[in-house]
């Protein structure tokens, strides 16, 4: 258990609709990441948050969003989705803000598109 | 742009034999290098990593050397146990996280 916790374990939703996947990182972590898996583009970082605020972003698309909340869970939001959406979600969280710090992943969410 | 190229496998051994996975990357200046592995229906966790040239990451028993002058970060073990069975991914941080497709693998008892 990496001390991360991910909810919904799963998400079975249509295409056009809307979506939050909630993360809460590991106790006395700042930074939190999120993470795309899936089978067309594999693993890709979406982006980072610390301490409330963006850090760096990655492959993510304009309809995603996330934000970083005072005691520091994370949501990311996911709109007009589309079948290619489809994929496991991964958070991670790190104590400070560098890439090069260990980061302990969650368990994930999987998306499911229809 | 930056990439990472890694063999896709499966790859399957049998217990007690060496691993070899070869990872090579493409990046701007010197990245940071890393190592993960992600465990049947769990997240990834960080097996070892190296930031600097030179730099030998190791972990349960898997090594992997940063090597500026061929691009490369091999994940090496001496003797593979059938719990390493798991996906692995090689990865780096320079401008953005890349990661490679992973590589998948299976050891028989």
């Amino acid at each position: 258990d990496s001390g991360v916790t991910q909810t919904p374990k799963h998400l079975i939703t249509a295409t056009g609709q809307r979506v939050t996947l909630r993360c809460s990182p590991r106790s006395g972590d700042l930074s939190v990441y999120w993470y795309q898996q899936s089978l067309d583009q594999g693993l890709q970082f979406l982006i980072q948050y610390y301490n409330g605020e963006e850090r760096a972003k990655g492959n993510i698309l304009e309809r995603f969003s996330a934000q970083q909340f005072p005691d520091l869970h994370s949501e990311l939001n996911l709109s007009s989705l589309e079948l290619g959406d489809s994929a496991l979600y991964f958070c991670a969280s790190s104590e400070t803000q560098g890439f090069t710090d260990t980061q302990y992943f969650g368990p994930g969410t999987r998306l499911t598109v229809l | 742009g930056d990439s990472v190229t890694q063999m896709e496998g499966p790859v399957t051994l049998s217990e007690e034999a060496f691993l070899t996975i070869n990872c090579t990357y493409t990046a701007t200046g010197y990245p940071s290098l890393f190592w993960y592995v992600q465990y049947p229906g769990e997240g990834l966790q960080l097996l070892l990593k190296a930031t600097k040239a030179d730099d030998k990451g190791s972990n349960k028993g898997f090594e992997a050397t940063y090597r500026k002058e061929t691009t490369s970060f091999h994940l090496e073990k001496g003797s593979v146990q059938v719990s390493d069975s798991a996906v692995y991914f090689c990865a780096f941080y320079g401008q953005n996280f890349v990661f490679g497709p992973g590589t998948r693998l299976s050891v028989l008892p």
